[in-house]
């Protein structure tokens, strides 16, 4: 398995610019997190979707954030207006049920965001 | 309120020798835990975990160990070796929540050859 995949890897965009993250996460799993790496909060878990419906949106900062998951294979997170605080390195993982318990996570390599 | 606490940014550590990374919880309906490690510029990875049943599990050079009176525990490397030099992250599940999981804020932990 590929493992999840998120694009682009790295962003640059100018304050106002809509951005557009991607992650496909690994086959069969049915959880999907979206989180943000930063120095000051660390790794906040922004919201999390099961079978491509949001569970949890507790997270977004503001109503410039949103995230979608239109299929199993898919989902996007996307900032409009972008501004520099929304500068940070953002993960996208996976993972499912096995039935044994809380279930381990499997990360992508994160796509690092940086807003003049 | 930050629910899972690593009250140490960084760790130096000679090696060869033990690292301890603590982490602190304040959420009693943890009931599952997990290490995570951190490269640069690559995601967190799946090293180690431990339910709230047992307070002790070890995987190879990697031992975690649960303190629940004291809502505590604490990931031992031995012996430390350069590349376990990362980021790692502790989080913790509660029972009700699926599979999401509160991330604390990280330790970076160094190794020193």
């Amino acid at each position: 398995d590929a493992g999840v995949i998120q694009s682009p890897r790295h962003e640059v965009t100018e304050m106002g610019q809509e951005v557009t993250l991607r992650c496909k996460p690994i086959s069969g799993h049915d959880y999907l997190f979206w989180y943000r790496q930063t120095m000051m909060r660390g790794l906040e878990l922004l919201i999390y979707f099961n079978n491509n419906v949001p569970i949890d949106d507790s997270g977004m900062p503001e109503d410039r954030f949103s995230a979608k998951m239109p299929n199993a294979s898919f989902s996007t997170l996307k900032i409009q207006p972008s501004e520099p605080r929304d500068s940070a390195v953002y993960f996208c993982a996976s993972s499912t049920n096995t039935g044994t318990g809380v279930e381990t996570q499997y990360f992508g390599p994160g796509t690092r965001l940086l807003v003049l | 309120d930050q629910q899972v606490k690593q009250n140490s940014p960084s760790l130096s550590v000679q090696e060869g020798r033990i690292s301890i990374l603590n982490c602190d919880y304040t959420n009693s309906m943890f009931d599952y835990f997990l290490w995570y490690k951190k490269y640069p510029a690559e995601g967190p990875t799946f090293l180690i975990s431990i339910s709230s049943i047992k307070d002790k599990n070890e995987d190879g050079r990697f031992t975690v160990f649960l303190n629940k009176s004291a809502k505590h525990l604490s990931l031992h490397i031995v012996p430390s070796q350069p590349g376990d030099s990362a980021v790692y992250f502790c989080a913790a599940s509660a029972w009700y929540a699926g599979n999401m999981l509160t991330f604390g804020g990280g330790t970076r932990l160094m190794v020193k050859p």
